[in-house]
């Protein structure tokens, strides 16, 4: 069965990059997931579907600063220009035959 | 934009039975695939149970197998969750998601329910 492991946490500074990672379960390589971000006391929001091969699919108004990539196993989120509500927690998830999977979630600090 | 509005949570002793709803709009609801997923409190995100468009496929997770039923009335635009023996370690908020179209990953997003178990 697949399973998603995501760093507890990571930090950046106010304008400065970020990049969360995702990494796939052995034998689950070439399977794309999804990102969710989940700003403090809100629901879940999508920001983005990530492909095996690095293309990515954002969703409605999400915007140019957050992109996706991908190499081997690993799935990425990267953010750049970071802002004060860009700290979050940054779930990752995927899916396969009768199951939806997700990552235990990274929270994001902004310095 | 995509409307998801989920209703009926409250608070439950254990062994007790609750039913959520989640009425969709702005968006064709007989087309999509649908979920539900929940979030203990302080916890990460955890998926439930899913539904096909007709309803003639569903999955559950095993944490909840046999205990929950989702079901949906696509004349009414709304999904469900009915849950029964209710244990405390099912407190959460619950979300009702909708499929991407063509793949497996949660597009949108309701604001959630609060189901408290507890005696």
């Amino acid at each position: 069965q697949v399973v998603l492991t995501q760093s507890p946490s990571a930090s950046a500074s106010l304008g400065a990059s970020v990049k969360v990672t995702c990494t796939l379960s052995s034998g689950h390589s070439r399977y794309a997931i999804a990102w969710h971000q989940q700003q403090p006391e809100k629901g879940p929001r999508f920001l983005m579907k990530v492909n095996g091969d690095g293309s990515h699919t954002k969703g409605d108004g999400i915007p140019d600063r957050f992109s996706g990539s991908s190499s081997g196993a690993e799935r990425y989120l990267t953010i750049s220009s970071l802002q004060s509500d860009d700290e979050a927690v940054y779930y990752c998830q995927t899916w396969d035959t009768g199951i939806r999977v997700f990552g235990g979630g990274t929270k994001l600090t902004v310095l | 934009e995509v409307q998801l509005v989920e209703s009926g949570g409250g608070s439950v002793q254990p062994g007790g039975s609750l039913r959520l709803s989640c009425a969709a709009s702005r968006f064709t609801f007989t087309n999509y695939n649908m979920n539900w997923v929940r979030q203990a409190p302080g916890k990460g995100l955890e998926w439930v149970a899913f539904i096909t468009s007709s309803g003639n496929m569903i999955d559950y997770a095993d944490s909840v197998k046999g205990r929950f039923t989702v079901s949906r009335d696509n004349a009414k635009n709304s999904l469900y969750l009915q849950m029964s023996s209710l244990r405390d370690e099912d407190t959460a908020v619950y979300y009702c998601t909708r499929d991407s179209l063509h793949s497996n990953y949660f597009e949108y997003w309701g604001q959630g329910t609060l189901v408290t178990v507890s005696s």
